[in-house]
């Protein structure tokens, strides 16, 4: 079944840096692809889903990349600041029908002022 | 309003004992969920369910149920609890296609 691989698990920047987030997936059939941002305590917020037709689609600070030959998507946020600081989660609809969706693992980022 | 409605916000409860957690839905979606996020915030599918079929998890020890009065609710049902079953479970719901699926605010376990 599909499997999504999310690289780094924790990632520090400073206020007005960029940050990259990257997840791999492993079925070449997929073709939802989902953003989350997760605060402490709170459910999952969506950022922003991106349909395998469109491969570059751009949010308020942050822009979302898919690369559909590598099977790899990328949430850059441009210039982050500590509002920033959450978990963020990508995630695959699964391609068997059951429209589950095969979450990373995770990233905890952390904005520093 | 319409969204996705999870009861309660937080429940602790002993080792044994049986828990039910309530979710609604007022977006008119046909298919709902049930997600477990562990403690190291892994987030995994346990059910997904619609009028027609129900689909488990195939890893989702068999304490764990859910339970459907109509294509509004789905509510999961926990027998008899274990400490690994600790979590905050979450409720979504979809319209049959992965594009419109919405959360629900969580419900966080804690089993002492």
């Amino acid at each position: 079944g599909e499997q999504v691989e999310q690289r780094p698990p924790h990632l520090s920047v400073r206020e007005g840096d960029s940050a990259v987030i990257t997840c791999t997936y492993t079925d070449p059939n997929s073709y939802y692809f989902f953003w989350y941002k997760q605060e402490p305590g709170a459910s999952l917020q969506l950022l922003m889903k991106v349909f395998s037709s469109t491969e570059i689609n751009e949010g308020q600070g942050f822009t979302v990349l898919l690369n559909k030959k590598d099977k790899r998507l990328s949430l850059n946020l441009t210039a982050a600041h500590p509002g920033d600081s959450a978990a963020y989660f990508c995630a695959v609809s699964a391609s068997s029908g059951s429209w589950q969706l095969i979450f990373g693992s995770g990233t905890q980022l952390t904005v520093m002022p | 309003e319409t969204a996705v409605f999870q009861t309660p916000n937080y429940h602790v409860t002993q080792v044994g004992n049986e828990v039910s957690f309530n979710c609604k839905q007022t977006l008119g979606h046909d298919t709902m969920y049930w997600y477990k996020q562990d403690s190291k915030k892994l987030l995994k599918i346990m059910f997904s369910y619609n009028n027609k079929q129900l689909i488990v998890n195939e890893t989702v020890p068999r304490r764990f149920s859910p339970q459907s009065s109509d294509k509004a609710h789905l509510n999961l049902r926990i027998k008899s609890v274990e400490p690994e079953d600790s979590a905050v479970y979450l409720c979504a719901s979809s319209a049959g296609t992965v594009s419109d699926y919405t959360f629900g605010s969580g419900t966080r376990l804690l089993v002492i």
